[in-house]
Parts: C-alpha cells; structure tokens; sequence
C-alpha cells in the first residue's frame, strides 16, 4: 500500500479564492482524520469520519470550512474563501484499529 | 473531549543522556496512547503506542510509562543520539477508529 496520499503537496493562492485539499486513506481503514497544523497551535484536529459519516466537525474553524467524504476512499477539505490565517500545513491521517498514519502533509500559503 | 497536556515543550540533552516527555490526559475513558515523532518537514510517525491495560513497554531506547490513576503517561528515551532531534507528539484516544486527540508536542534538541 502506498500510504495516505494527499494533494497537492504545496499550494500558493491569493486571498478570497477557494481552495480544495484532497486525501486517498489506506485502503481498508474506517476512520479519517483532518489536522491542522501550526507553530502556534500545534496540531488541531478539524474533522472526523467514521465508515464515510462526519462524527466529529467541531475542530473546523469556521463556515469557510467543510469537509466531504463520499467513498471510503477519497475525502476532500474545501475552504472558501480563504484568508491569509489559513496558512499552515494540513495533514490527512487515516486508521484502522490502532495506529494513524499520517499522509505528507499539504502546505497552504495564502497571499 | 479529551484534553491532552504535554510538557516541556522544548528539551536539549547532551547526546548519551536520557530525555524523558510527560503527558496528562482528561478523558478517563482513553484507552489508547500513542507517542509520535516528527521530523522537520516531514510527516508524524508512530515511534511507539501502549494501551490502558499495560503499565509499561519498550523498544530498544524507547520505553512508555501509563499511570492511569493518574491520568498521565511519559516517554523515555535512554542513550540520546542527534537523530533524535525531532518533535514528538503524545496523544489519547478513546476507541479504536476515533480521533486522536494530540499534545502541543515536545521539541527535542540532542547535542554532541
């Protein structure tokens, strides 16, 4: 398996405009995980599925954010219209019964 | 939710010393208790994870301690080396397949 894989690996945009993040969990596992991540704040757990179902969205920030699951294996972190305070790195993590493993990570930088 | 705090947020040791990162929890319901190390510019990684039915484990350098009384568990790491150096990551969780929750993590500095 190749792991979690997430893109883009880096994305640069401009203030207002939308932005999409996208992850592909390990096959197999149940549970995905959306974190952010920042110097300040370290690693904030935004979101949640279960089997595919949200089970836990109180870590997203605000209405600009919104996350989807359609399958098992495709997930998608969506925020419009982005800010320059959304900069940081976001991490997929995906779970079966025990450990998480995390995909590399989407740098966002907005200008 | 689970509330999880980890100190210190910054450790340097001299290489061959130990280090050793503490960790509290609020949940007693946490079941699971996972450390994991991130180096710079690249994604965590689990180093080692012990359950609430198990006191202590190790791995070679590596050792976990849980105290569930307490609601605490710390990492040790013995004979120190400078690939050390790296950000390391408690966290708890209460069931298989839900969230874990992280601490603001440990910054570990090994010096030669």
């Amino acid at each position: 398996d190749a792991g979690v894989i997430q893109s883009p690996r880096h994305e640069v945009t401009e203030m207002g405009q939308e932005v999409t993040l996208r992850c592909k969990p390990i096959s197999g596992h149940n549970s995905l995980f959306w974190y952010r991540q920042t110097m300040m704040r370290g690693l904030e757990l935004l979101i949640y599925f279960n089997n595919n179902v949200p089970i836990d969205d109180s870590g997203m920030p605000e209405d600009r954010f919104s996350a989807k699951m359609p399958n098992a294996s495709f997930s998608t972190l969506k925020i419009q219209p982005s800010e320059p305070r959304d900069s940081a790195v976001y991490f997929c993590a995906s779970r079966g019964t025990t450990e998480a493993f995390f995909g590399q990570g989407t740098r966002l930088t907005v200008v | 939710g689970e509330n999880v705090e980890q100190h210190p947020s910054t450790l340097s040791v001299q290489e061959g010393d130990s280090a050793v990162i503490k960790c509290t929890y609020s949940d007693s319901a946490s079941n699971y208790f996972p450390w994991y190390k991130q180096e710079l510019g690249k994604r965590p990684q689990l180093i080692i994870d012990i359950r609430s039915n198990v006191g202590e484990k190790k791995d070679q350098r590596i050792a976990v301690t849980l105290n569930k009384t307490a609601k605490h568990f710390s990492l040790h790491i013995t004979e120190t080396q400078p690939e050390d150096s790296a950000v390391y990551f408690c966290a708890a969780s209460t069931h298989s397949g839900y969230a874990l929750n992280f601490g603001k993590g440990t910054s570990l500095l090994v010096t030669p």
